[in-house]
């Protein structure tokens, strides 16, 4: 079945550590995008890739970084830059930038402690 | 820049019909469309609007004036599993799509 996974659903971090979330989609989309969504609060984008080996920040960038060397995979690391990390994290992929319909992951629920 | 206006939380009688309103303010609009999340899950898409009138799908309908910058999700006859969170996002085409901060409807007996 087609879809978009992420990994790990929950992930615990020490303060100072980077991490990385997983994001991968066998649906053959151009873009793919992170969000992070804390309580009671709508998604922010974070950053977003058009194409392989490109892409740009979203409104919230500072303190992660991401690659895409495969169409398939949009790695998002949140490094100890980032002051409040703590946070439900989406991945979402469509056909490209301008598409209708976004397709998410199950998310990846990170914790600082 | 982009903002988009919702109501926090709805509350709606079990088999009752609920609207739920969007405002926005953007630049370069290709259209609007609606997701639903429940809690602790994925959201999913539930409609699009690119030009003005009403889109039915089922029990849900949603609506889009462009003109006045403003469209509506239309839930009918309510069911519990309703309860979850609707968020309105922008499509402009030059930029991600742009979610406002949701609203939260509760669906009661």
């Amino acid at each position: 079945d087609g879809g978009i996974t992420q990994s790990p659903k929950y992930l615990f971090r020490k303060e100072g550590q980077n991490v990385t979330l997983s994001c991968e989609q066998n649906l053959n989309h151009d873009a793919m995008y992170w969000y992070r969504q804390d309580p009671g609060q709508g998604l922010r984008l974070i950053y977003y890739s058009q194409i392989v080996n490109d892409f740009q920040k979203g409104d919230i960038a500072e303190g992660y970084s991401v690659s895409r060397e495969k169409k398939e995979s949009f790695p998002l690391t949140v490094t100890s830059a980032q002051k409040n990390p703590t946070a439900f994290y989406l991945c979402a992929s469509s056909t490209n930038k301008e598409a209708t319909e976004a397709f998410f992951g199950q998310g990846t629920r990170l914790t600082v402690v | 820049g982009q903002s988009l206006e919702q109501p926090s939380e709805v509350t709606a009688v079990e088999g009752a019909i609920v609207q739920i309103n969007c405002t926005y303010q953007t630049s370069g609009f290709y259209g609007l469309s609606w997701y639903q999340q429940h809690d602790g899950g994925a959201p999913t898409f539930l409609s699009y609007n690119a030009l003005d009138g009403l889109e039915e799908t089922g029990r849900f309908s949603s609506f889009l004036s462009r003109s006045d910058s403003y469209g509506y999700l239309l839930l009918q006859e309510l069911q519990m599993k309703d309860s979850a969170s609707y968020f309105c996002a922008v499509n402009s085409g030059n930029t991600p799509l742009v979610f406002g901060k949701g609203t939260r409807l509760s669906v009661i007996a």
